[in-house]
């Protein structure tokens, strides 16, 4: 079936260090979005790509859609404890619906 | 205001028994999901309706019936309650309107404990 591969699973990291997901899928993706979980809290929507190529900014998270619209990362510049959670890509797959990435759990250590 | 709400929040119950969760979102949007996370966090989808239609049924047991009276709602029904059952079930609402706006918006979560 067609899947959206994410990784690392998990994460660990030092408060200022730089974090990047990934999420790579088989077939073309119409769009993706990333999701930031809280500890204990439900998924927020962080950002949609969509063009080839595009890449977005907020404030530390930058967000890149590959040129083959097949894959996307989500970096964080130097985390902060605030950064801790569960991160999640999402990518529509141009005849069906929107699959889940496993997600990337990321600790950040003070 | 809550743009999507799930009750209960917590349910801790015995094995076999039935239980449900409902979902209502304001948002005016005509798409509504039902996921499971389990410890693992991985995100599951189970089902999705569209205007009260069911649209994705994912591999689940019969034993989960979702039911929408309206597109403002969708309730989970579980018979049987198994100890695998036991996750937190999020509820979701989108607007399918347009194909370049996929965003799901979540409820809080339901946190299912099946002893």
């Amino acid at each position: 079936g067609q899947q959206v591969m994410q990784i690392p699973q998990y994460q660990h990291v030092q408060e200022g260090e730089d974090f990047t997901t990934y999420c790579n899928s088989s077939t073309t993706l119409s769009n993706i979005q990333w999701y930031k979980q809280r500890p204990g809290g439900h998924p927020v929507f962080l950002i949609q790509l969509v063009k080839s190529g595009e890449v977005k900014k907020q404030k530390r998270l930058t967000f890149q859609f590959g040129e083959a619209k097949k894959n996307s990362s989500l970096h964080i510049t130097a985390t902060q404890t605030t950064d801790v959670g569960t991160y999640f890509c999402a990518g529509r797959f141009r005849a069906g619906k929107s699959t889940f990435g496993d997600g990337t759990t990321l600790t950040v250590k003070p | 205001d809550t743009a999507v709400s799930q009750t209960p929040k917590y349910l801790v119950t015995q094995m076999g028994n039935d239980k449900s969760i409902k979902c209502e979102q304001n948002l005016g949007h005509d798409t509504m999901y039902w996921y499971k996370q389990d410890s693992k966090k991985f995100l599951k989808i189970m089902f999705s309706y569209n205007n009260k239609e069911l649209i994705i049924n994912e591999t689940v047991p019969n034993r989960f019936s979702p039911k929408s009276p309206d597109k403002a709602h969708l309730n989970l029904h579980i018979n049987s309650l198994e100890l695998g059952d036991s996750a937190v079930y999020f509820c979701a609402s989108r607007y399918s309107g347009t194909r370049f706006t996929d965003t799901q918006y979540f409820g809080p979560g339901t946190r299912l404990t099946v002893l």
